[in-house]
Parts: C-alpha cells; sequence; structure tokens
C-alpha cells in the first residue's frame, strides 16, 4: 500500500467549468476526509464519510460542492460552475475508524486553479 | 469551540541554531494536538502528536513539543535547525469525542520556517 493517492496532482480549468477529483484512501481505512487549503492559510475541514455514508459537511461545502464515497473505497470530490474563489489545494486523508485524526494520512492534494 | 493560533507566520533561523514555533490552542474538553509539516506543493506529514499521554512529546527528524495546560501551549521545538527544516509549519487541534465534529482537524494558519546557511 502506497498510502493516500489523490488525482490529478494540478488541475487548471476555466470558470463555470466543473471539475471533479479522486482520492484513493488507505485501503483498511474506512474514514476518508477533504479539507481545503488555500494559499497563506491553513487546511480547512469540507467533509468526510465513514465508509460510504457522508456524516459531516462544513458550511464552506456550498450547494456547487458534491461528495461522494460509493461502495467505501475512493471517493469523488466535485466542483460545479466554477468560481476563481475556489481556487486550492483540496487535501484528502484518510484514517481507521478508531483512531480519527490521530490515525490520519493525508495526500499529496489536488492544486486547482480557476482562471 | 476549537481554535488554534500560531503566533508567529514567519520565523528564520541560521543552520545548527535552535527552532521555536510557538502554538495555542482553546479548546473546552482536554484535547488532542498535532503538528503537521508541508513542503511546497507537497501534502501535510505528521510531525508529533499529544493525547493525553505525557506531556513532552518527542516526534520526527528531532522535533519535540510540549503540552502545557496552564499556558494552554503546544510550542515546537528542535535543538539544531537543519537546511531540509525550511517548510511549512501547522499546529492542529482535534474536537474528536466532545460531541461536535468527529475526527476533523482545525489548523493553525501555519508559520514558515527559513533556515539560513
Amino acid at each position: 500500500d502506497t498510502g493516500v493517492s489523490q488525482n490529478p496532482r494540478h488541475k487548471i480549468t476555466k470558470r463555470g467549468q466543473n471539475v471533479t477529483f479522486r482520492c484513493d484512501p488507505i485501503s483498511e481505512h474506512n474514514r476518508l476526509y477533504w479539507y481545503r487549503q488555500t494559499l497563506g492559510q491553513g487546511p480547512e475541514f469540507l467533509t468526510y464519510f465513514q465508509n460510504e455514508a457522508q456524516l459531516e459537511k462544513s458550511r464552506l461545502l456550498s450547494d456547487r460542492f458534491s461528495a461522494e464515497r460509493p461502495k467505501g473505497s475512493f471517493s469523488t470530490l466535485e466542483i460545479q460552475r466554477t468560481e476563481q474563489g475556489d481556487s486550492a489545494m483540496y487535501l484528502c486523508a484518510s484514517s481507521a475508524r478508531d483512531r480519527g485524526p490521530r490515525g490520519y494520512t493525508f495526500g499529496s492534494g489536488t492544486r486547482l486553479t480557476v482562471v | 469551540a476549537q481554535s488554534v493560533t500560531q503566533l508567529d507566520s514567519h520565523v528564520s533561523v541560521s543552520e545548527g541554531t535552535p527552532v521555536l514555533l510557538r502554538c495555542n490552542y482553546s479548546s473546552s474538553y482536554s484535547p488532542s494536538l498535532f503538528w503537521y509539516v508541508q513542503h511546497p506543493n507537497k501534502g501535510l506529514q505528521l510531525l508529533l502528536k499529544y493525547t493525553s499521554a505525557a506531556t513532552l512529546v518527542k516526534g520526527i527528524n528531532g522535533f519535540e513539543a510540549e503540552f502545557k495546560k496552564s499556558e494552554t501551549s503546544f510550542h515546537l521545538t528542535k535543538p539544531s535547525a537543519h537546511m531540509s527544516d525550511a517548510a511549512e509549519y501547522f499546529c492542529a487541534v482535534s474536537g474528536e469525542g466532545n460531541g461536535g465534529s468527529q475526527g476533523n482537524l482545525i489548523f493553525g494558519k501555519g508559520t514558515k520556517l527559513s533556515v539560513k546557511p
């Protein structure tokens, strides 16, 4: 197992387009988290899944954002009608249920640039 | 509600001198606290974590941090800086188990560490 994998690493899109990112967690981890990191800021929590259930969503996750984790394995984060303010690094992390953030492993992130 | 304040946005040290990165937290409950490092265009790597065991926590690459409840601090130190330590460092607190968000982390804004030769 090579850790948490995120694809693509970089994405440049025009304003108004839709984008989708993928996160493949560590296989035995049943919790999966999405964070957003804008320039000069720390990561901010967006949402998390336990298995396939989305258990919490931050107020940062507007109607244009949707996340899924079918079958409790990989997860996708889709942003519809992108705006320049969506430009950020999107980070995924996974952990085992009984570890929570004490057992986080982060992926390398997807950097989104909206032009 | 939990929060984290990193007191310095940028710290510059010379190679071989001590490093001190400051972090204060606010939490209504006994917190779990973390330090992460992020190199340019990379994800976050855990340096160390405090989870209510020993108050002096040793991490990777010679870093350590001390939990001081009376001061609500969790400062990160290293006796001797190396050029490879130049990166951004994030302090984070977990609210796990307090009825709030289950398992998410609340991060500070980060401290950029520069190491001069």
